[in-house]
């Protein structure tokens, strides 16, 4: 079955560590997205990438960095820098072009101890 | 800036009447709309579409309507169950941009009391 999968479900970072979230799809999408949700603020957009080895910011990305160096993947690292990190990562990803939706994981909940 | 705006945090429906969801937008560009449905700890589910060229979409229980002159969408489930209750998400996307990312509401959560 096709689908994306986000690893891990639950992370503990302690403050000033770096962490790497994965997302990973077998869909052969071309787009893929970050976004965060906090409770009483809805989705958040960290970073997208249409193609690969390409993307670009969205509302919140300071503090984080990804890379699209392959189709399937899309990891997101939540650096030291990021103030707030606790939340819940959601990964999507999308055909591309116009009407075309989002295909969600089952998240991430990051927490800093 | 909140682009995408639902009002609602929480509503609370009978098993078997009508659940109404309510969003409102504020960029006259959105020209594509989805509705997406949450359960804890869970990624989205797509639920319906409807795009700017059409005021109505149905698809089952699920029936979405648009007023463009006031920025405003809504989700009608009919009837409601209880396996309905979670958390709805409106989303929308000026796809004319190029770049195909939706912008989210914060989120109605729907509780469909038995």
């Amino acid at each position: 079955d096709g689908g994306i999968t986000q690893s891990p479900k639950y992370l503990f970072r302690k403050e000033g560590q770096n962490v790497t979230l994965s997302c990973e799809q077998n869909l052969n999408h071309d787009a893929m997205y970050w976004y965060r949700q906090d409770p009483g603020q809805g989705l958040r957009l960290i970073y997208y990438s249409q193609i690969v080895n390409d993307f670009q910011k969205g509302d919140i990305a300071e503090g984080y960095s990804v890379s699209r160096e392959k189709k399937e993947s899309f990891p997101l690292t939540v650096t030291s820098a990021q103030k707030n990190p606790t939340a819940f990562y959601l990964c999507a990803s999308s055909i591309g072009g116009r009407f075309s939706g989002y295909t969600f994981g089952s998240g991430t909940r990051l927490t800093v101890v | 800036d909140q682009q995408v705006k639902q009002n609602s945090p929480s509503l609370s429906v009978q098993e078997g009447r009508i659940s109404i969801l309510n969003c409102d937008y504020t960029n006259s560009m959105f020209d594509y709309f989805l509705w997406y449905k949450k359960y804890p700890a869970e990624g989205p589910t797509f639920l319906i579409s409807i795009s700017s060229i059409k005021d109505k979409n149905e698809d089952g229980r699920f029936t979405v309507f648009l007023n463009k002159s006031a920025k405003h969408l809504s989700l009608h489930i009919v009837p409601s169950q209880p396996g309905d209750s979670a958390v709805y998400f409106c989303a929308a996307s000026e796809t004319t941009s190029g770049t195909y990312k939706y912008i989210f509401g914060t989120g109605t959560r729907l509780k469909v009391l038995a």
